[in-house]
């Protein structure tokens, strides 16, 4: 296993400006998680996916972010209109539904700065 | 509601001293407990996990870990501290949905 893949790992845009996340799960993992992670903060749930269904997600994942896996691979997270409150890291997970005791695995994360 | 606490912010520890970093929870039922360690501008590492079975747990990097129902803990350990074990650890609760609550992480500070 290669891991889970995140792109790019920095990102730096202005206010107002899309910015597009690509995540790539472990091959084979049928979930895929997305989690925020701001300074000196445990990581917080965004959203998951089963295959290409999207099974929860939180209330934090306001209207102006979507999070998509169209083909149950490679997920997307875009954010439209930044805000500088979107300053993060980006976290990408997988695990398989079962077998291997529920461990979910996670990526090296995206870091976006909003200015 | 589920939660995790992690009640230090920041453990200092002697390098070849034993090392504890706390973890309590809150949820109802039987949870699946986790430790994740996270090194500077890196992603989260699994370090364990308690499932059910054996209260101790052993994982990555001689570390260890105890869950303890009536205490409704679940303590991070190693016998011998290593600088290079410095970092940020996670404790984290997967319980009914399959999403994990994470606490607010502890910074552990390893002194030659």
């Amino acid at each position: 296993d290669t891991g889970v893949s995140q792109d790019p790992r920095h990102k730096i845009t202005k206010r107002g400006q899309n910015v597009t996340f690509r995540c790539d799960p472990i091959s084979e993992h049928n979930r895929l998680y997305w989690y925020r992670q701001t300074l000196g903060q445990g990581p917080e749930f965004l959203t998951y996916f089963q295959n290409e269904a999207q099974l929860e997600k939180s209330r934090l994942l306001s209207d102006r972010f979507s999070a998509e896996r169209p083909k149950g691979s490679f997920s997307t997270l875009e954010i439209q209109r930044t805000e500088q409150g979107d300053s993060a890291m980006y976290l990408c997970a997988s695990s398989l539904l079962a077998g291997d005791g529920n461990t979910i695995y996670f990526g090296e994360g995206s870091w976006l700065t909003v200015v | 509601a589920q939660s995790v606490a992690q009640p230090e912010d920041q453990v200092n520890v002697a390098e070849g001293n034993p090392l504890t970093v706390k973890c309590t929870y809150s949820v109802s039922g039987n949870p699946y407990l986790f430790w994740y360690v996270q090194y500077p501008n890196r992603g989260l590492q699994f370090l364990l996990k308690y499932i059910t079975g054996d209260n101790l747990v052993k994982g990555s990097y001689g570390f260890e870990a105890e869950f303890n129902k009536s205490q409704t803990s679940f303590h991070l350990k190693k016998p011998s501290a290593l600088v290079s074990d410095s970092a940020l650890y996670f404790c984290a609760v997967r319980f009914n949905t399959d999403k994990l609550i994470f606490g607010t992480g502890t910074r552990l500070q390893v002194f030659p």
